[in-house]
């Protein structure tokens, strides 16, 4: 069973737009939150990493919403681009990582 | 240059045999880990390991074995291959648990027939 939920599965967004991607935990235990970006081919590569004591992490166009109460965790691209096109995965950390199942993101021209 | 390169890239291989695949860090990063990769489930964590002789079992370790002795190399062996082993497996490594896996290989994709 999933440990960290992630939707959409899929996402298209017009270029320019902003695209938004959700995960939701129950363990209270996840100490430490990343989101990684997979191209076709290869392997994940870290982007973003938040910890449950702040709200907010941004960085370049990209930005992590934190909701503590609700176990909540949400990435943010803004100016969305082609090049953003790929697969994102969130994750939550105790003693191990579990990852979200993922979302195939396509940022149209 | 550096960085972590799993060899190979592709193998089909027929159930019941041994194969093993292999994982080079350049890094001297302490800690390593085995990930698999199927739709729908993300990634899941095989085996991992903190240094040299010291691994530890994942999420979904059956049917896999692991060694490390040498920091730089951390080989998974599937010793009678089923076909609910076909996948992706990715390699990563870390220099301490505190921010997970940071660099990942660019996977082996396995198939078992």
């Amino acid at each position: 069973q999933q440990q960290v939920k992630q939707s959409p599965q899929s996402l298209i967004v017009q270029k320019g737009g902003i695209s938004i991607i959700n995960c939701a935990y129950e363990n209270t235990a996840f100490d430490y939150f990343p989101w990684y970006q997979q191209f076709p081919g290869k392997g994940p590569a870290l982007l973003i990493a938040i910890r449950p004591d702040v709200s907010e992490k941004k960085e370049g166009r990209f930005t992590i919403s934190f909701n503590k109460s609700a176990k909540q965790f949400s990435l943010h691209i803004m100016d969305s681009q082609p090049g953003d096109s790929a697969t994102y995965f969130c994750a939550a950390r105790t003693n191990d990582m579990r990852f979200g199942a993922g979302t195939r993101l396509t940022v149209k021209p | 240059d550096a960085g972590i390169t799993q060899s190979p890239r592709y193998k089909i291989t027929e159930t019941g045999r041994q194969v093993t695949l292999m994982c080079h860090q350049t890094w001297s990063h302490s800690y390593m880990f085995w990930y698999r990769q199927d739709l729908g489930h993300g990634l899941r964590l095989i085996y991992y390991s903190a240094a040299a002789d010291i691994t530890d079992k994942g999420e979904v370790p059956d049917g896999y074995v692991v060694s490390r002795s040498k920091t730089e190399n951390f080989p998974l062996t599937l010793e009678s291959a089923t076909r609910s082993q076909t996948s992706v497996y990715f390699c990563a490594s870390s220099p301490g648990t505190g921010a997970g896996p940071q660099h990942f290989g660019d996977g082996t994709r396995l198939s078992i027939l």
